[in-house]
């Protein structure tokens, strides 16, 4: 059975903080996505990358960095978290060149105090 | 900027009843597309994709495909309780292109 697996489900940080929020796949899939999800803007693509060491910017880049220096494991980071990225952050992964078959994480439901 | 749009619902509908969802996309270079199913506090997973003008069933789902009209929707027939969820539409140009979602449609089948 395919497994996407995020490491914390809920997290409570201050503003200010550093926040790392982890991801690991075990389908050996080459795409990995890190998306966040409001209510009322549905899910938005923060990053995502294409192969290991490799990153790309989605459509809400800013506040945000990435990491994936294993094929296995994509992680995003919070630099300094400010309240506005209070949100579901959910972890994807697919294979090959279509990127609309996502496998996705349980979700990390992040609050910034 | 390349929108997917949905009506936010929710949508009732009785149990038995088919229930018929659909999505507007407005890109026109859009070559695949794709149904997500999101229950409450749950991540959302795949259910159907589409990728040529028509129908494609799978079980009690239909997909349908409309590029002229840039339009796709999800019939569920004989619809259950347990079909009650937020359904998301998605669409990308195909490749490694990125996937646009719509903001959903909340679906409650009526027991």
């Amino acid at each position: 059975d395919v497994k996407v697996t995020q490491s914390s489900r809920y997290l409570v940080k201050r503003t200010g903080e550093k926040v790392f929020l982890e991801c690991v796949q075990d389908m050996d899939h080459e795409n990995m996505f890190w998306y966040r999800q409001d209510p009322g803007l549905g899910l938005r693509l923060i990053y995502f990358s294409y192969d290991v060491k490799m990153k790309e910017k989605g459509d809400i880049p800013e506040g945000y960095s990435v990491s994936r220096e294993k094929k296995e494991r994509f992680s995003l980071i919070l630099e300094s978290a400010s309240t506005n990225q209070t949100s579901m952050y959910l972890c994807a992964s697919t294979r090959g060149t279509n990127t609309g078959e996502l496998f996705f994480g349980e979700g990390s439901r992040l609050t910034v105090l | 900027q390349k929108e997917v749009e949905q009506n936010s619902g929710p949508l009732s509908v009785p149990e038995g009843a088919i229930a018929s969802l659909n999505c507007t996309y407005s890109d026109r270079g859009s070559q695949s597309f794709f149904w997500y199913r999101q229950y409450s506090g749950k991540s959302p997973e795949l259910i159907m994709f589409i990728y040529s003008n028509g129908d494609k069933e799978d079980g009690r789902f239909t997909a349908q495909l409309n590029k002229a009209s840039q339009y796709v929707s999800l019939l569920i027939r004989d619809s259950q309780p347990s079909d009650s969820a937020t359904y998301l539409c998605a669409v990308n140009a195909g490749g490694y292109q990125k996937v646009t979602f719509g903001t959903g449609t909340k679906l409650q089948v009526i027991p």
